[in-house]
């Protein structure tokens, strides 16, 4: 079934430690995203990705970074996890050659940082 | 920047009322804008979107949103709840800026049957 996988479902870590949020979609979709959801605050831009190569900032993008090496994945990583990264993280994809900018989310990752 | 606001936190309704979502959006140039709705544990759907044309627009399950350029608007509207209903709802927007999107808040609507 085509489109966003996301992994791991949940994920309990410990504050200092690093971790990589995984994202795969099979779309094709030139442009993918990340965001974090928070009760009260909704969805907040972290890092995106136009093409395959490019990445850029978005509205919270300090203690994440991403890497886009090909079309398909597009991880986020916590350098040094910190409580208030405690989130749910959802992936996200656009065909923007289409001019739709319509995203496709994946199913997310509810991340607690102790 | 460009800024979405949802007006209602939170809606509780009964079966078979009607609905009426509030979004405003803050960016004065062509604008592409969406309502998302998240089902409890779920991730984000598309209900509907507005790119040009016809102001009225229909979504998925009987919703529906009304583009009122004049009054920077996006509201969202279903003549008659249902209990299924019940979810997390986003309005969303896109200026020519850039490709992501913005989000507001969100509006968690509760339907009692």
């Amino acid at each position: 079934i085509a489109g966003i996988t996301q992994a791991p479902t949940s994920q309990i870590l410990a504050a200092g430690r690093r971790m990589t949020l995984r994202c795969t979609q099979d779309m094709r979709h030139n442009a993918m995203y990340w965001y974090r959801q928070d009760l009260g605050l909704g969805l907040r831009l972290i890092h995106y990705s136009n093409t395959a190569g490019t990445t850029g900032k978005g509205e919270v993008p300090d203690g994440y970074s991403v890497s886009r090496a090909n079309t398909d994945d597009f991880p986020l990583t916590l350098a040094s996890a910190v409580p208030s990264q405690t989130s749910v993280y959802f992936c996200a994809s656009s065909d923007l050659s289409g001019g739709g900018y319509e995203q496709f989310f994946g199913p997310g990752t509810r991340l607690t940082v102790l | 920047a460009q800024s979405v606001s949802q007006h209602n936190h939170h809606v509780i309704l009964s079966e078979a009322a009607s609905l009426e979502l509030g979004c405003n959006y803050s960016y004065g140039g062509t604008v592409n804008l969406f309502w998302y709705v998240q089902y409890p544990g779920q991730h984000l759907q598309l209900l509907l979107k507005y790119f040009s044309g016809d102001p009225l627009v229909k979504g998925i399950k009987g919703f529906e949103a009304e583009f009122i350029k004049s009054k920077f608007s996006f509201n969202l509207r279903k003549p008659s709840v249902q209990w299924s209903d019940t979810a997390e709802y986003f309005c969303a927007v896109r200026g020519q800026a850039g490709t992501a999107l913005i989000f507001g808040k969100g509006t968690t609507l509760s339907v009692s049957s």
